[in-house]
């Protein structure tokens, strides 16, 4: 059955690093979603993208993340000066189209020292 | 503003009986999905079961089904014949319609589920 795979599992860096977390989608998927969990805390959204360009995003997502889609098959989700507080799970996740359910990754779980 | 409430931080139930787990919505659109999803405790959100707002029908997969109540605002998860494997911990969520966040979905709290042998 396909599945959404996230890299790496684990990340750990320090304040003020960039990290690139990645995703592959499901491969006839079209849309693609980053949402974040701070440990013990609900699922929250951050982004969502189609057609190569953000379709809709949260307030969490400010200039200090950005999204892409470098190739046929990968989606990253890039934060440019990690903080503290940026330190949660993230998951990545893929529909068929908008409003269909969505499908997860098992999540990157970024550790910001 | 759209908001999920699940009221009950945390449930347990004894094998092989059924289980209700309470979703309360806040929306004042007619049009919007609701969605259950599971995340055992390796983390990873496994997707359950979708009910859309003008489905007529509760909806069902295998052991669970969505118990639908448009007028109270409510679509609680029920699963039936709980298993041990069942114990996690279970997110309602809701994605707005097209007019207004289509593209996300809400999640409420959660609520964590324990199976008992």
């Amino acid at each position: 059955e396909p599945e959404v795979t996230q890299t790496p599992s684990h990340q750990v860096t320090q304040m003020g690093q960039e990290v690139i977390l990645r995703c592959v989608p499901i491969s006839n998927h079209l849309y693609f979603y980053w949402y974040r969990q701070i440990l013990g805390q609900k699922v929250e959204f951050l982004v969502s993208f189609y057609n190569n360009e953000i379709s809709e995003k949260s307030e969490i997502f400010d200039d200090q993340f950005s999204v892409e889609r470098p190739d046929g098959s990968n989606f990253t989700l890039k934060i440019r000066s990690t903080k503290l507080e940026d330190s949660a799970m993230y998951f990545c996740a893929s529909s068929v189209t908008s409003g269909n359910e969505q499908y997860f990754g098992p999540g990157t779980r970024l550790t910001v020292t | 503003a759209q908001k999920i409430t699940q009221t009950q931080p945390g449930m347990f139930v004894q094998e092989k009986e059924a289980v209700t787990l309470d979703c309360t919505y806040d929306t004042s659109d007619q049009s919007y999905g609701l969605f259950w999803y599971k995340q055992p405790s390796s983390g990873e959100m496994i997707f359950l079961i979708y009910q859309g707002s003008y489905d007529e029908q509760n909806a069902t997969e295998g052991r669970y089904s969505l118990n639908f109540q448009k007028a109270r605002k409510s679509a609680n998860l029920v699963i039936s014949a709980s298993q041990l494997g069942d114990s996690a911990m279970y997110f309602c969520a809701m994605r707005p319609p097209f007019s207004g966040g289509y593209n996300k979905l809400i999640f409420g709290a959660g609520t964590r589920l324990a199976v008992h042998p």
